[in-house]
């Protein structure tokens, strides 16, 4: 089982629609996550992160966030071609969680959003 | 303010070179990360800094690999006598802390052993 786990995608939604991303993790002691957007040939730009269990939203984009269920999931309202792009799900332990090893990400292998007109 | 930078962002070398690949964090951030990217393999995990000190270097490959940083600053990755399996995209990435705060990427370096 991989560490971090998206949906394979590829994502296909039209303008206008809800595009909903999944993340499993399986570190019980992963206490931060992660969203990343990468646009072909271009480094990850950080568009969400969250700490608590909940939802938490800014903007056209909402993350969930379920410790119980290791299940940490982005939907972006209103979706825009420009969203087009591989987001990355991305999980950190937290400190307490022992070891040294609370400073590195790791990382979902992605999943490609394509939004059509 | 400035992001994080990387240099070069492309680098060609031959099999069995060393090359140097330089991070240069966001003023202010004392923890450094450097990852690497590969078709294959996704976004890895390679060696943290927390000031001028390694807490975490397990993600480095093999001991060919290397890096430092001074000043709580700058770093420099290292990769010696490159194989053709080093070719990858190494990104380097800055946070205020590593415990808390969030991670924010440079461009990159390409880097092609032929």
């Amino acid at each position: 089982q991989k560490e971090v786990e998206q949906n394979s995608g590829p994502l296909s939604v039209p303008e206008g629609a809800i595009a909903s991303l999944n993340c499993t993790y399986s570190d019980r002691g992963s206490q931060s996550f992660f969203w990343y957007r990468q646009y072909s040939g271009k480094s990850p730009e950080l568009i969400m992160f969250i700490y608590s269990n909940g939802d938490k939203e800014d903007g056209r984009f909402t993350a969930q966030l379920n410790k119980a269920s290791q299940y940490v999931s982005l939907l972006i309202r209103d979706s825009q071609p420009s969203d087009s792009a591989t987001y990355l799900c991305a999980v950190k332990r937290g400190r307490d969680a022992g070891g040294t090893s609370y400073g590195k990400l790791t990382f979902g292998q992605g999943t490609i959003l394509t939004v059509h007109p | 303010g400035a992001g994080v930078s990387q240099s070069p962002s492309n680098k060609v070398t031959e099999k069995g070179k060393d090359v140097e690949l330089r991070c240069d964090p966001i003023s202010g951030h004392t923890a450094l990360y450097w990852y690497r990217q590969s078709l294959g393999q996704g976004l890895e995990f390679l060696i943290y800094f927390q000031g001028n000190s390694a807490p975490d270097k397990s993600g480095l490959p093999s001991d060919r690999f290397s890096a430092e940083r001074t000043g709580g600053s700058v770093s420099t990755l290292t990769i010696q006598r490159t194989q053709q399996e080093d070719s990858a995209v190494y990104l380097c990435a800055s946070s205020l802390d590593p415990t808390g705060g969030e991670q924010y990427f440079g461009p990159g370096t390409r880097l092609t052993v032929t």
